[in-house]
Parts: C-alpha cells; structure tokens; sequence
C-alpha cells in the first residue's frame, strides 16, 4: 500500500529564517512519482516539483530546494530566506504507474510572521 | 501542463439538494480525476473518470451520491446529491499531464446549511 506522511502538522518561523518541510513515503513500486504541491489561502493547488524515484539528485529552484533519499524514503523540502507570501499548507505525493492514484499526506502548515 | 477551469467557484445550498460542479481542460486528457478536501483535511480521491467509461470510485463514494459525467476528452462533471452539511468541502477536479505531473482546478467551496 502507499502513504505519505507529513509528521509537522503546522510549523511557525519568522521572516527570513530558513524552514524544511518533511515528507515520508511508503510504496512497494520501484518506479514512483513524487510530488510537492502549495495550497495557499485561496484554495488553488499549485504544482511544485515532481521528482521519480530513479533521480535521486537533489534540486533547486530560487528559494526551494529539494532532498530526495530513496535509502530513507524521504523527500524533504526546504525553503531559504522565507517570505510572508509562502504561508500556506503544503502537501506531498506520491504516484505509481502500478495504482494510477496519488496518495497525499495530510499536509503541513507553515506561517512565515513578519 | 494543463489549464482548469472549475464552475461554480463557490456556492452555499441547502439541506437535501443536489449541486452539479463542471471542470473544463483547455487540452484533451484521458482520465480526469475528482478530489474533495474538508476542512482542514488533506485531499481524498473521490473517482477516476475516463471518457467512454463509467466512473471509478473510490471506497465510501457510491455513484448514487456522486454521479459523474464525462462526456469528451476535455470536460466532466460531478454532482453531489441529496446534500448534508457533512458535504461542505473544496471539491477539486485534476488531470495528468504525459510526465505524470498532475494539476488541478481552481476548486468549488461547496457549503451546505
């Protein structure tokens, strides 16, 4: 069976601190999707990153970087110098071609204080 | 990826009616998927729709409550019926690109009184 989870249910810093967001899989498939996604207040789902479970390289994009490691079953997400506008909640997945379904963990929600 | 659109945005209905919610893709996909998310609560995959086929659903949703249409490859909808406060939810509608990379609809803010 699949599940993800999100063991920070809310996590609170301050501007310009540094954040990681933890994420735990379990899949049976060697070959898997994850995905991280933001739900900011207004309630759209926006795509972060997807990463499959054969590239296991880590990635960055600006602020947002990603740590992938298949021997942990982790894919971490960490947000540098955060900012109010990353307030929101935000949810990983993963994916299998074997169930065709996305299994999300329950969400962790960050607020960034001024 | 994908462009979603998701009508209504938001609606407030009573107690024992039915409220049908369209999600239109600006690209033709194969499976459209349909989620619901309560309050505070995560996402939970309500069916899988494939165009020329019945509706997947998942455990706990029975089509007699959540009939689905999908009648082209870039269109769908879901009705909830015979509504209950317990069905005020976001409802979301998804699609998933070639990569695997899944995007979804703006949502419908379903409140029941």
């Amino acid at each position: 069976a699949q599940k993800v989870t999100q063991a920070q249910t809310e996590i609170s810093v301050v501007e310009k601190e540094d954040v990681t967001l933890d994420c735990v899989y379990e899949t049976r498939d060697t070959t898997y999707y994850l995905f991280w996604y933001k739900q900011p207040p207004s309630g759209e789902l926006v795509f972060l990153i997807r990463r499959n479970s054969f590239d296991e390289q880590n990635e960055i994009s600006g602020r947002y970087s990603w740590n992938f490691q298949k021997s942990t079953s982790s894919f971490n997400f960490t947000i540098t110098a955060s900012q109010v506008v990353d307030s929101a909640v935000y949810f990983c997945a993963v994916f299998t071609s074997g169930t065709y379904k996305y299994i999300f963990g329950t969400g962790t929600r960050l607020k960034v204080l001024a | 990826s994908a462009v979603i659109s998701q009508k209504p945005s938001r609606d407030i209905c009573q107690r024992g009616t039915s409220l049908t919610i369209q999600c239109q893709v600006d690209s033709q996909v194969t499976m459209m998927f349909w989620y619901r998310q309560q309050p505070g609560q995560s996402l939970t995959l309500i069916a899988t729709a494939n165009q020329g086929s019945e509706a997947t659903y998942e455990s706990g949703f029975v089509i007699d409550k959540f009939p689905i249409s999908r009648p082209n490859l870039t269109f769908s909808t879901l009705t909830v019926s015979n509504m209950s406060p317990e069905d005020s939810s976001i409802y979301l509608c998804s699609v998933v690109s070639g990569n695997s990379e899944q995007y979804f609809g703006p949502g419908t803010r379903l409140t029941v009184t």
